[in-house]
């Protein structure tokens, strides 16, 4: 299963609603999963079965979606939310997308 | 606080075998699965396979042929063997533990991170 997220780049600045999305090549029901990566770092789990948070991870982190389609919105950017982030499904194998980078703006 | 730890040579020759180990303190090794991710410029995150207890293992479709994932529940620790590399192996190498939560512990998601180890494939 290939997963294509977009936009490759989200330039934003504090405070400001993000949104990234995350298509998959065919369905993954709710098995898709988010991480954040900063430079130098592991990835961190944000965000499993499309909706529900990972334990200690901020309330202005939410996913939704189903399927194909599949969003992650950071409703409120605070300066360390500025990474890489990465969409990941567990239905066939395990793959992930190719992230999206927010950066400021 | 669950930390994990991976240790190997930083360069292997094409051909020969890639050997990594991750050193897991601050909790059992037991009743968790256990993964190698890796990361490269060209292929981005790639998923190798995981260990649940001593012998129950799955594998990434395009790496089977050449992946052994095992743990040593008396180290706490669980190794990657990857056979027969070339330069495209080369790659940041992950250990991660499976994400638990509400009693439920699931085997595709990173929940625990070492910081990573860089394998270079060159002669």
């Amino acid at each position: 299963i290939v997963l294509t997220q977009s936009p490759a780049t989200l330039s934003l600045s504090p405070g400001e609603r993000a949104t990234l999305s995350c298509r998959a090549s065919q369905s993954v029901s709710n098995y898709l999963a988010w991480y954040q990566q900063k430079p130098g770092q592991a990835p961190r789990l944000l965000i499993y079965d499309a909706s529900n948070r990972a334990t200690g991870i901020p309330a202005r982190f939410s996913g939704s979606g189903s399927g194909t389609d599949f969003t992650l919105t950071i409703s409120s950017l605070e300066p360390e939310d500025f990474a890489v982030y990465y969409c990941q499904q567990r239905s066939h194998w395990l793959t992930f997308g190719g992230g999206t980078k927010v950066e400021i703006k | 606080q669950v930390q994990l730890q991976e240790s190997g040579p930083g360069l292997v020759k094409p051909s020969e075998t890639l050997s990594l180990t991750c050193s897991v303190s601050g909790g059992s090794i037991s009743n968790y699965f256990w993964s190698w991710i890796r990361q490269s410029p060209g292929q981005g995150l790639e998923w190798i396979g995981y260990i649940y207890d001593i012998d129950s293992t799955n594998y990434s479709p395009s790496l089977k042929t050449r992946v052994t994932i095992s743990v040593d529940m008396s180290k706490n620790q669980f190794s990657l063997k990857l056979r027969s590399v070339t330069a495209a192996d080369t790659a940041v190498y992950y250990c991660a533990r499976g994400y638990c939560s509400g009693g439920n512990c699931y085997a595709g998601l990173g929940e625990f991170w070492g910081q990573g180890t860089l394998v270079t494939v060159s002669s």
